[in-house]
């Protein structure tokens, strides 16, 4: 059963840094991966969805990595800006297929201007 | 990618009532997920809902309280019956939308008083 686990919690970050968010997966037979962006109060926005037979994906300032035999996933903001604060979420299908997703609880990000 | 439409955006509620949450699909699919998010947690899955058949239910999650309707490829509801405070979250429905990941919902924000 795949289990989703992302460090840290919580990170703040001055404007202009970049910054790494880490997603851990205990599956390495994963099907794919999706970063999730969630703004206070509000629904979940796709930012990069990653296949298993990829390594990373590029969207911008964001940039996701795969790596399935050490069963870890990174998403990197270059050049960070006040607007990427949110809470930044890593998920993972239960099982190949259409199956549920399995969350990590989540990177609460905050830029400061 | 699938476009959702999920109403209502928000309600608040007296404690006892019950609220209907719509989710339209602008495609159609096989599956579509609910989830309800606590204030402070990540996404747990409630149910997952078929179309011509009844919604399978994660463990903690009863169809009295949550009964879902899935009529056809396009369109389901959860209802959250006999509401307490402790339903107060955010519900999101979602689907999976091929080479896209997954969509979800723009969420509804639940607060019972």
């Amino acid at each position: 059963k795949q289990e989703v686990t992302q460090i840290p919690a919580a990170l703040s970050v001055p404007e202009g840094e970049n910054l790494v968010l880490n997603c851990s997966f205990t599956d390495s037979a994963i099907y794919n991966l999706q970063w999730f962006r969630q703004d206070p109060g509000k629904g979940l926005t796709s930012l990069l969805l990653i296949q298993s037979s990829q390594r990373e994906q590029t969207s911008g300032r964001l940039n996701a990595s795969l790596d399935k035999s050490s069963g870890r996933s990174t998403l990197y903001i270059a050049a960070s800006q006040p607007g990427d604060s949110a809470t930044y979420l890593c998920a993972a299908p239960r099982e190949p297929g259409n199956t549920p997703l399995v969350f990590g609880k989540g990177t609460r990000l905050s830029v400061i201007a | 990618s699938a476009v959702i439409s999920q109403k209502p955006s928000r309600d608040i509620c007296q404690r006892g009532t019950s609220l209907t949450i719509q989710c339209q699909v602008d495609s159609q699919v096989t599956m579509m997920f609910w989830y309800r998010q606590q204030p402070g947690q990540s996404l747990t899955l409630i149910a997952t809902a078929n179309q011509g058949s009844e919604a399978t239910y994660e463990s903690g999650f009863v169809i009295d309280k949550f009964p879902i309707s899935r009529p056809n490829l396009t369109f389901s509801t959860l209802t959250v019956s006999n509401m307490s405070p402790e339903d107060s979250s955010i519900y999101l429905c979602s689907v999976e939308s091929g080479g896209y990941g997954y969509t979800f919902g723009s969420g509804t924000r639940l607060t019972v008083v």
